[in-house]
């Protein structure tokens, strides 16, 4: 089956600094990779979609430059999150798409900005 | 603005009974509906899906039932397990993107 391997699965920053997220899709070459923040006991909030070889699409409210994303070849994407704050402090899901049958998440990253 | 919109917030079932959520949308361009479980710390995982033109399918303990001339659909948990206990969230499939529900939390006691 797909398989999607997200790393980390946690990571505490100091406020300031930078924290890139991977997202790889292990046994499938995925066109369009999405990502995600969730609060807890909330549901998924699409950030962005980014395809392979051009620009990410960002959602209204989301801060392109503050959340960087990089989609550099068919099986990994990046999410960087710039000068990181408190409030950045979420979980962070990517997923990778073959297709509207073909959402696989990744396992979160859970990210605290201290 | 929420354009699935998913009840009950939580919900709580005994061992070997029925869970079930309802999602409600409004937008008849959504082509596919899935639901997703999610465990804490984790990232959703597929349980099942269907398309508009079917209105039940079921996997195993797990059945959808699809209304669309009510712009309905739910998830039927048959024989709740502890195992079973997580959140789970509808989606609807619109022009490359999953619209979610809020989720439900499910707790199944023993």
């Amino acid at each position: 089956g797909a398989v999607v391997s997200q790393h980390p699965s946690r990571v505490i920053c100091k406020s300031g600094t930078s924290v890139k997220i991977e997202c790889r899709s292990l046994d499938f070459q995925a066109t369009t990779m999405f990502w995600y923040r969730q609060f807890p006991k909330q549901s998924l909030m699409l950030m962005a979609t980014s395809n392979e070889g051009s620009k990410a699409t960002y959602e209204q409210g989301v801060e392109k430059d503050k959340f960087l994303i990089n989609h550099a070849s068919l099986t990994l994407s990046t999410l960087t999150v710039t000068s990181a704050h408190p409030e950045d402090s979420s979980f962070y899901i990517c997923s990778a798409s073959k297709g509207e049958d073909g959402y696989t998440f990744g396992s979160g990253t859970r990210l605290t900005v201290v | 603005q929420q354009q699935v919109k998913q009840s009950p917030q939580s919900l709580i079932v005994q061992k070997g009974g029925i869970s079930i959520i309802n999602c409600a949308y409004e937008n008849t361009a959504f082509d596919y509906f899935p639901w997703y479980q999610q465990f804490p710390g984790k990232g959703p995982a597929l349980l099942i899906a269907i398309r508009p033109d079917v209105s039940e399918k079921k996997e195993g303990r797990f059945t959808i039932s699809f209304n669309k001339s009510a712009k309905q659909f739910s998830l039927h948990i048959m024989d709740s397990q502890p195992g079973d206990s997580a959140t789970y969230f509808c989606a609807a499939y619109l022009w490359g993107k999953l619209q979610f529900g809020a989720g439900t939390q499910v707790v199944v006691t023993p």
